[in-house]
């Protein structure tokens, strides 16, 4: 079975911190994503990644970076967290080449808190 | 603008009763669409995909349906199972640069 974890299922950050959010997946998957999921607003894509160092911006990428060094590995970063940015935070990974049938396999998800 | 709309918002349904959510969607042109399963505290699980030829894919007591035509799809649960709580994510796969656009969900809630 496909696994993809994520490092906190709980996270509380005050304004103004850097935060870190890992996600790690063990099927060897090519591609990453990072979604912020919002109530009414459904899933929304903030970066992805196609390959080690490779970055794509989604369609919310303002106040996000990523870094992917391993292949295995996809971090989001906060530079530096507002309240604006509590939300829950998926991460996705699927294989390469896209096909009309490709999954995308999600973690648990970081609910993700700023005070 | 590509747009996936679900109904209801939410459900309550007493278990062993069937129910069905709708999903509409504006996205063109059409790859595929697929319905997930999220459970609270969850991430998404995948429940049925399918692509413009199909019409009805069934997993267990889930049927999808699909009407490329008036670009529509619709899920239905038979026999509900208390488990079937959760919340349902229709996600179309279309559009420019073939992207994935993503309904807000339909929260279904079943009852004893």
């Amino acid at each position: 079975d496909v696994k993809v974890t994520q490092s906190s299922r709980y996270l509380v950050k005050r304004t103004g911190e850097k935060v870190f959010l890992e996600c790690v997946q063990d099927m060897d998957h090519e591609n990453m994503f990072w979604y912020r999921q919002d109530p009414g607003l459904g899933l929304r894509l903030i970066y992805f990644s196609y390959d080690v160092k490779m970055k794509e911006k989604g369609d919310i990428p303002e106040g996000y970076s990523v870094s992917r060094e391993k292949k295995e590995r996809f971090s989001l970063i906060l530079e530096s967290a507002s309240t604006n940015q509590t939300s829950m935070y998926l991460c996705a990974s699927s294989p390469s080449i896209p096909t009309p049938t490709d999954t995308q396999y999600f973690g648990p998800g970081t609910r993700l808190t700023v005070l | 603008k590509n747009q996936v709309e679900q109904s209801p918002q939410s459900l309550i349904i007493l278990e062993g009763k069937n129910c069905t959510l709708q999903c509409n969607y504006t996205v063109s042109p059409f790859s595929n669409l697929r319905w997930y399963k999220q459970d609270t505290g969850r991430g998404p699980v995948s429940l049925t995909i399918m692509t413009f030829s199909e019409n009805t894919k069934s997993n267990g007591r889930y049927t999808a349906t699909l009407d490329a035509d008036t670009k529509q799809s619709s899920l239905h649960i038979t026999a509900s199972q208390l488990s079937d709580s959760a919340s349902y994510i229709c996600v179309v796969r279309g559009g420019g640069g073939n992207k994935l656009t993503f309904g807000t969900g339909t929260q279904l809630k079943v009852e004893l």
